[in-house]
């Protein structure tokens, strides 16, 4: 079945580093764009940054954007997300989400990323 | 992309109707057939209700269902149930792989 298991999740101080992957499986990961999007506690969805199948380009909200990579491995059926300059703000439910059209019918479990000091 | 924007909060009685507006711009919603709308349960993730405006995923119920008019869409949920209470979210595709979510609504049923 279609599962996305999101990790690397964690606390981390301002200013540090985390790395989250999202191992895929149960369908075609290198034809579709794959996407992060996170949720601060008590707020609403956000898109993060998004990457296209082949990987050609990447896109990032403004508030990332510098900060934060997103990259994927076909080989592996993994999307990543590299997230550096970490600040209290960036404290969210991180999901990884896609879609075949233009809606997102999987979501992962999503994973808790704490920046505090 | 700024955030689409949704009412805070509706509320309505078992039974009765209730609509969810979501107004975006002519790059997104209004450019595009391509709004959809999540159900959010407190600590889960999103659950997709409606797709390409007008569309339900298998095994949603018919009482949800999606209009869009220029730069407005709308969800409408007929007869409300208890179990339809939850946070809403819309989302629409915004072009370039990239989609631009509401600010989301809280569903309460009196």
């Amino acid at each position: 079945q279609v599962q996305l298991v999101e990790s690397g999740g964690g606390v981390a101080q301002p200013g540090r580093s985390l790395r989250l992957s999202c191992a895929a499986s149960g369908f075609s990961f290198n034809s579709q764009s794959m996407h992060w999007v996170r949720q601060a506690p008590g707020k609403g969805l956000e898109c993060v940054a998004v990457i296209p199948h082949d990987g050609s380009i990447e896109h990032y909200a403004d508030s990332v954007r510098g900060r934060f990579t997103i990259s994927r491995d076909n080989s592996k059926n993994t999307v990543y997300l590299q997230m550096n300059s970490l600040r209290p703000e960036d404290t969210a439910v991180y999901y990884c989400v896609t879609g075949k059209y233009y809606f997102f019918d999987m979501w992962g479990q999503g994973t808790m990323v704490t920046v505090s000091s | 992309q700024s955030a689409l924007t949704q009412p805070r909060s509706v509320s309505g009685s078992p039974g009765q109707s209730v609509t969810i507006s979501c107004t975006g711009t002519s790059s997104n919603v209004g450019g595009y057939n391509y709004v959809s709308w999540f159900q959010q349960d407190p600590g889960q993730a999103p659950k997709l209700m409606i797709y390409d405006v007008t569309e339900r995923p298998s095994g949603v119920p018919d009482r949800f269902s999606g209009s869009k008019s220029g730069n407005t869409a709308s969800l409408t949920i007929s007869g409300l149930q208890a179990e339809d209470e939850a946070d809403y979210y819309c989302c629409s595709y915004a072009g370039s792989f990239t989609f631009v979510f509401g600010t989301g609504t809280k569903v309460t049923v009196l």
